[in-house]
């Protein structure tokens, strides 16, 4: 299948520091991907769709001034978490569409976000 | 809004089958997918079927769909220990492929 990578898989940050998370495509273009959080032991929350060369479309409850998007590429789309606290340590997981219709999304591998 | 629901555990020897199951509400749902997540990773595209079939085998992967029952499942044949993980059902409507994730099913397989 499509590979999609993300970096870093691990980061630890202090409250009040600012962490970007990359989502690369490696083998296809996508003008859109998907960025998903997980907390423990549940399933994936949807936060935002990415758009290439326009804005982000964020769930509702996903605070857009606190989880930047840029999708500058049609293969790249970060996410930075701005001024970060505890609570929002977690898991996040980007994903990608491609194949016919865009009927497979392909995941990253995650990124263990430890906010002290 | 929609939503997919999954039982939270299941347990199997080594070399029976596993049946996992998934209810959805959403009967505009064009695609039902099976992920698979190992511990610490991302998610693995197992297979997935569209909304006008009602089976779709691939190896040891057989899932079936009812689609006026909103029920879709996922059959894992001669299951192997290495096949120990949680595993997601999900369903995408739009074109681009948002998905919304079922709550997942642990799998654990006993020797």
């Amino acid at each position: 299948g499509a590979v999609v990578s993300q970096h870093p898989s691990r980061v630890i940050c202090k409250s009040g520091t600012s962490v970007k998370i990359e989502c690369r495509s490696l083998d296809f273009q996508a003008t859109t991907m998907f960025w998903y959080r997980q907390f423990p032991k549940q399933s994936l929350m949807l936060m935002a769709t990415s758009n290439e060369g326009s804005k982000a479309t964020y769930e509702q409850g996903v605070e857009k001034d606190k989880f930047l998007i840029n999708h500058a590429s049609l293969t790249l789309s970060t996410l930075t978490v701005t001024s970060a606290h505890p609570e929002d340590s977690s898991f996040y997981i980007c994903s990608a569409p491609t194949g016919t219709l865009n009927t497979e999304a392909f995941f990253g591998q995650g990124t263990r976000l430890t906010v002290v | 809004g929609e939503d997919v629901e999954q039982s939270l555990f299941l347990s199997v020897r080594e070399g029976d089958s596993s049946v996992i199951n998934c209810t959805y509400t959403d009967s505009s749902s064009t695609y039902l997918y099976w992920y698979k997540q190992e511990p610490g990773a991302g998610l693995q595209l197992l297979t997935y079927i569209f909304s006008n079939m009602d089976m779709k085998q691939d190896q040891r992967l057989t899932v079936l769909l009812n689609k006026k029952d909103k029920h879709l499942s996922l059959r894992i044949a001669d299951t192997q220990t290495g096949d120990s993980a949680i595993y997601f059902c999900a369903e995408g409507t739009g074109g681009g492929n948002k998905l919304t994730f079922g709550t997942g099913t642990q799998l654990k397989v006993e020797l």
